[in-house]
C-alpha cells in the first residue's frame, strides 16, 4: 500500500469550530487531492495540489481552504465547520497526472453537530 | 461540465452470477477511465484502467471493462461473482486537465 497517512480518522465538532484534516504521504508524490465522499455522490473533488505552494480548486471547494508547505503534508481547513460538512473525506495521491493511477489513503470521518 | 454517470445504485446478486455495471461520462475528448472498488470499511482500489490501445481492458480479480468511444461508455464486467465482491464500485474519468471525476457509485452485494 502507498504510504499515506491521514489524521485524524474520526472526529466528532460543533457547528461553527475551526478543523483541520492532515494527510501525510512518504512516495514524494507530487500530486495530493482531498474528495469527499457522501452517499449518493460517489467522491467529490474538494482541492488538490500539483506542488509546494501550488492549489487548486476542485467541484466543491466552498467552506474549506487547503496548504502544502511540504512535498508530504496537505491540510485541509474547515474554517467554521457546518452540517453539510459532515462527510468521509479521503486523501489521494498521484506521482503522474493525467493519466496516473490515485492511490487513496483510509479516510477520516467527520461529524458536524 | 464533465459528469460521470452510473446507471445501478445499488445490485444484488448471487454467487456464480454474471455482473455488468453501466458508466457513462459526458466528455468529447480524450478520456482516461477507471474502475474503482471500496471494500467495506476500506479506502478506494484500482481495479482497472484504460489509457489507450484495446478497448477491452482487463483488472484485478477477473473483472474486465470495455471501453465504446461511441457510447461514452466504460462498462465493467465480471463472468461470475463471488461473495468477496460484495462491495462499492467506481468509475472515475480524467480528462487529461489533472482532475480524476468520479461517478456516484454502485454498490453490489452478493449473496452466498
Amino acid at each position: 500500500d502507498a504510504g499515506i497517512t491521514q489524521s485524524p480518522r474520526h472526529k466528532v465538532t460543533e457547528t461553527g469550530t475551526p478543523v483541520t484534516l492532515r494527510c501525510h504521504q512518504t512516495e514524494n508524490h507530487r500530486y495530493m487531492y482531498w474528495y469527499r465522499q457522501d452517499p449518493g455522490h460517489g467522491l467529490r473533488l474538494i482541492h488538490y495540489s500539483y506542488g509546494v505552494k501550488d492549489t487548486d480548486k476542485g467541484e466543491v471547494s466552498d467552506g474549506y481552504s487547503v496548504s502544502r508547505s511540504k512535498t508530504e503534508d496537505f491540510l485541509l481547513t474547515l474554517e467554521s465547520a457546518t452540517s453539510s460538512q459532515t462527510s468521509v473525506y479521503f486523501c489521494a495521491i498521484s506521482d503522474e497526472t493525467p493519466t496516473g493511477e490515485l492511490f487513496f489513503g483510509e479516510g477520516s470521518r467527520l461529524t458536524v453537530l | 461540465a464533465q459528469s460521470v454517470s452510473q446507471h445501478n445504485h445499488h445490485v444484488i446478486l448471487s454467487e456464480a452470477a454474471s455482473l455488468e455495471l453501466g458508466c457513462n461520462y459526458s466528455y468529447g475528448g480524450t478520456v482516461n477511465l477507471f474502475w474503482y472498488v471500496q471494500y467495506p470499511g476500506q479506502h478506494l482500489q484500482l481495479l482497472l484502467k484504460y489509457f489507450s490501445g484495446d478497448p477491452l481492458v482487463k483488472g484485478i480479480k477477473g473483472f474486465e471493462a470495455e471501453f465504446i468511444k461511441s457510447k461514452f461508455s466504460f462498462n465493467l464486467r465480471k463472468p461470475s461473482v463471488q461473495w468477496s465482491d460484495t462491495a462499492e464500485y467506481f468509475c472515475a474519468v480524467n480528462n487529461q486537465g489533472g482532475k480524476l471525476i468520479f461517478g456516484q457509485g454502485t454498490e453490489l452485494s452478493v449473496k452466498p
